[in-house]
């Protein structure tokens, strides 16, 4: 079945440091990526997405880029701040009818920066 | 409007009592969803509606019972609930059910059952 498999965390940054969360994902045909982030007490923002093979998504300095041939979306900033301190969800949806509709959520990774 | 609207914010709820938590958007999507979120874990998907019609229930307890009154609205109402239904309850809309455009998520519910 479809799947995604996110890198354990939590990471921990100092400001302006490089970031990269890495996302592999399992499904049949061409699904849609996504990253969300879901800020403390709040509910999941989309950040960016991806639609189809070589798409870059990109959204408040954050990129990823669908890679069919290694099945991966990794979330990359170049230079993290203080207000970047999140938990960040890659996911997946894949439409075959059967699956109207359903996200498939990798386990999430919590993201501190210190000033 | 670009929201999903979610209310209350917070409930705190005995186990013999019977409320509704209620998801509101305007923006002529055609599917809408709850999902249910634990503490440090990712949302876990409960219920879909596409075009007004429940779609998917993922073998959710009775005890939770999915409404969808018009295309603008979507509610959840809880009864006899257990302490460990206690989580975080969001409401997310997408313009059909397809899932390619992404979804808008709501700010949830945070319920405690006591």
């Amino acid at each position: 079945g479809d799947s995604v498999t996110q890198m354990e965390g939590p990471v921990t940054l100092s400001e302006e440091a490089f970031l990269t969360i890495n996302c592999t994902y399992t499904a049949t045909g061409y699904p849609s990526l996504f990253w969300y982030v879901q800020y403390p007490g709040e509910g999941l923002q989309l950040l960016l997405k991806a639609t189809k093979a070589d798409d870059k998504g990109s959204n408040k300095g954050f990129e990823a880029t669908y890679r069919k041939e290694t099945t991966s979306f990794h979330l990359e900033k170049g230079s993290v701040q203080v207000s970047d301190s999140a938990v960040y969800f890659c996911a997946l949806s894949n439409y075959r009818g059967s699956t109207l509709g359903r996200l498939y959520f990798g386990r999430g990774t919590q993201l501190t920066v210190w000033p | 409007d670009t929201e999903v609207t979610q209310t209350p914010k917070h409930l705190v709820m005995g186990m013999t009592n019977k409320k509704s938590l209620k998801c509101e958007q305007h923006m002529g999507h055609r599917a809408m969803y709850w999902y249910k979120q634990k503490a440090k874990k990712p949302p876990e998907l409960m219920f879909v509606y596409s075009y007004e019609k429940l779609s998917i229930n993922e073998s959710v307890p009775s005890r939770f019972s999915p409404e969808c009154p018009n295309s603008s609205l979507l509610n959840l109402h809880l009864h006899a609930l257990q302490p460990e239904d206690s989580a975080l309850y969001l409401c997310a809309s997408s313009p059909s059910g397809t899932g390619g455009e992404g979804y808008t998520f709501g700010s949830g519910t945070r319920l405690t059952v006591v």
